[in-house]
């Protein structure tokens, strides 16, 4: 599987500002996703990062407050903008698909999240 | 409506005693199922998968699984519980066919191992 790391791993952020969270993966995969996870929740998918084209949004889910980016097989970011108390969550990152080596399509690999406050 | 449902909230077992964790799903046809296990502040982890065949798999961590077509279900289980398999675990499931899926996640089990 991919080594995934995400940065920063934990932060505690201002109310009204925003705060962009990044996910690189040491292959080249075709697929990235991010999720949220609520205190106490389950996972929830926000977006499927699309690589040259724009991120295709789960529903509940939108651009303006949720804008992501995918520049190449490797990297994306996720920034959550206008920050409120109700955005304090664990943030994941997750790719599916190798495209070289062993093949992992239909599996979905985490990486270790980043924990968001916001006062 | 597609759903997961993962019954027990929190288990609690002795170090040493076996273990299952229940799983059920709602789905039109068979979805590929998974079990991911979450640390205290760590990310994901994938224990197990079942896409099709056989349907007691085994996973890491000397965890399995079996699928059971006719209850929907994937329940995990662990002959016998190490102190460091205290955790979240969640079952996970993908509709089955499709390639790149979007993983729905049950509520998640949280568990307890007493020394």
């Amino acid at each position: 599987s991919a080594v995934i790391s995400q940065k920063p791993s934990r932060d505690i952020c201002q109310r009204g500002t925003s705060l962009t969270i990044q996910c690189q993966v040491d292959s080249q995969v075709t697929m990235m996703f991010w999720y949220r996870q609520q205190p106490g929740q389950s996972l929830t998918l926000i977006a499927t990062a699309n690589q040259g084209s724009e991120a295709t949004y789960e529903s509940g889910f939108v651009i303006d407050k949720f804008p992501i980016s995918r520049p190449n097989l490797t990297f994306s970011t996720l920034t959550v903008s206008n920050m409120s108390p109700e955005d304090s969550s664990i943030y994941l990152c997750s790719v599916e698909g190798l495209t070289s080596g062993s093949p992992s399509t239909d599996t979905q690999y985490f990486g270790p999240g980043t924990r968001l406050t916001v006062l | 409506a597609q759903s997961v449902t993962q019954p027990d909230i929190h288990i609690t077992v002795s170090e040493g005693a076996s273990l299952e964790l229940r799983c059920n799903y709602s789905y039109g046809a068979t979805p590929y199922l998974f079990w991911y296990v979450q640390s205290p502040g760590q990310g994901l982890q994938l224990l197990l998968k079942y896409f099709s065949g056989d349907t007691l798999v085994q996973g890491i961590k000397g965890f399995e699984a079996e699928f059971k077509r006719s209850q929907s279900s994937f329940n995990l289980r662990k002959p016998s519980v190490h102190w460091s398999d205290a955790a979240e675990y969640f079952c996970a499931v993908v509709p089955g066919g499709t390639s790149y899926g979007k993983l729905t996640f049950g509520q998640g089990t949280i568990l307890t191992v007493h020394p």
